[in-house]
């Protein structure tokens, strides 16, 4: 079974400043997707970015972009140019072949002004 | 629009008394699937389907049935409800395709006396 773990329980960040959310998972596939989902006060679950594990590049999604580490097993999320709408629950989410999809524990991000 | 749709969207209810959450879809997607959400736990995946007549077990299946007759359809049924099920659940769905984005529904709180 996958495992993903979120170690940052809570973060925060000033505005317009730069922060970065750790994720690391441990599998034994090959092919596999991971992606990170953000889920702010309305409940909502959002996707924010997704990474193909067999390409090298990683994903950018205009001011939120990823490092994927394949050999590390690591994906975190990068938030440029913070903003008071990114205050929310993040979570990184890894996908398989056999369509389950696994959460961590999520990470609370706050934005301060 | 295109919507997953949950019902009810809160819930209290005593324990043993079946309850059923309903989940319906717009988007024609064959993949759905229900998740619960408890702190610091993440989303953990219940019960999938990846087409209509086609279930199985995700994570956390104990104390839950789900049903796929039709495909837009895909109740979260708990024959007799227990305190630990006390939980926020998430139906999603997700179309063709493996990196297809999971479209969630807002969201059922559900507390079991």
């Amino acid at each position: 079974a996958q495992t993903v773990t979120q170690s940052q329980p809570e973060m925060s960040v000033q505005e317009a400043e730069t922060v970065t959310l750790s994720c690391t998972y441990d599998t034994s596939e090959n092919n596999y997707y991971l992606f990170w989902y953000k889920q702010p006060p309305s409940r909502q679950m959002i996707l924010v970015i997704r990474q193909e594990a067999y390409k090298q590049q990683n994903a950018t999604e205009n001011r939120f972009s990823v490092n994927f580490q394949k050999a590390a097993k690591s994906f975190s999320l990068k938030i440029s140019d913070s903003q008071l709408g990114d205050t929310a629950m993040y979570f990184c989410a890894f996908g398989n072949a056999g369509n389950m999809l696994t959460f961590g524990g999520g990470t609370r991000l706050m934005v301060k002004p | 629009e295109a919507q997953v749709t949950q019902n009810p969207r809160y819930l209290i209810t005593v324990t043993g008394k079946k309850l059923t959450v309903t989940c319906s879809q717009n988007m024609n997607h064959e993949y759905m699937s229900w998740y619960r959400q408890d702190p610091g736990l993440g989303l953990r995946q219940i019960y999938y389907s990846m087409n209509v007549e086609v279930t199985d077990k995700g994570d956390v299946p104990e104390g839950y049935k789900v049903s796929r007759k039709e495909k837009r359809n895909f109740p979260l049924i708990l024959e007799s409800p227990s305190p630990n099920q006390t939980s926020l659940y998430f139906c999603a769905s997700r179309g063709t395709g493996r990196t297809g984005e999971l479209f969630f529904g807002e969201g059922s709180r559900l507390t079991v006396l």
